[in-house]
């Protein structure tokens, strides 16, 4: 089973708004990830947990604030998002964030969240 | 700077036939390589991956050829079908300044399988 699941599926919200994207996986991996995806535009990397801590951060705007609860669980919280943050967002497992061999670090992906700010 | 490029943007193949996508990547810390096929608005899916030790993986239809020393991968799909039609996306993976693995993606192939 290499399954990742987000939700919501969809999301829009206001730019005043707080909303919060979730995402699991049960695949005992202990490295998770967010990603941005723009229309026609590969992912983009946003912040990696390694073992629950936070590993990387690829400058990403403070109106997103990540969050993993526990190895099984990774939250984005959103706040006062502008309209150019509206994409697809999508969150990603792998078995171990560093120190393995090279098929450790395969990473499963989420179905994703459309996410619409008006 | 583009690390993993994949430089044809689109490719149309007839049904049977093989598909080949390329790519070509730029940095020498790469150690894995994966492909990973994607639908509109859905998260990518995992389709094959070569570690930087070998030049040739095979699973199925689809086979991953690695030659280090041009920095190429391409991805065999035969016999290609219509179902294949996506978008593909090469992804090269490296350990970060922080210990992490890190992917590097190309910006992708739309792949049209005609019937």
């Amino acid at each position: 089973d290499t399954e990742v699941t987000q939700t919501p599926k969809h999301l829009v919200m206001g730019m005043t708004n707080k909303k919060s994207l979730k995402c699991e996986q049960h695949m005992g991996h202990r490295a998770m990830y967010w990603y941005k995806q723009k229309a026609k535009k590969p992912p983009e990397l946003m912040f990696v947990y390694s073992y629950e801590k936070l590993s990387i951060n690829e400058s990403v705007p403070s109106r997103f604030s990540p969050e993993c609860p526990n190895s099984s669980l990774l939250n984005l919280h959103l706040h006062a998002l502008q309209p150019e943050d509206s994409a697809l967002y999508l969150c990603a497992s792998s078995h171990r964030g560093g120190g393995g061999v090279g098929s450790s670090e395969t990473q499963y992906f989420g179905p994703g969240t459309r996410l619409l700010v008006l | 700077d583009q690390q993993v490029k994949q430089n044809s943007p689109s490719l149309s193949v007839q049904e049977g036939r093989i598909s080949i996508l390329n790519c070509d990547y730029t940095n020498s810390m790469f150690d894995y390589f994966l492909w990973y096929k994607k639908y509109p608005a859905e998260g990518p899916t995992f389709l094959i991956s070569i570690s930087s030790i070998k030049d040739k993986n095979e699973d199925g239809r689809f086979t991953v050829f690695l030659n280090k020393s041009a920095k190429h991968l391409s991805l065999h799909i035969v016999p290609s079908q219509p179902g294949d039609s996506a978008v593909y996306f090469c992804a090269a993976s490296a350990v970060s300044g922080a210990g992490s693995y890190q992917l590097t993606f190309g910006k992708g192939t739309k792949l049209s399988v005609i019937p």
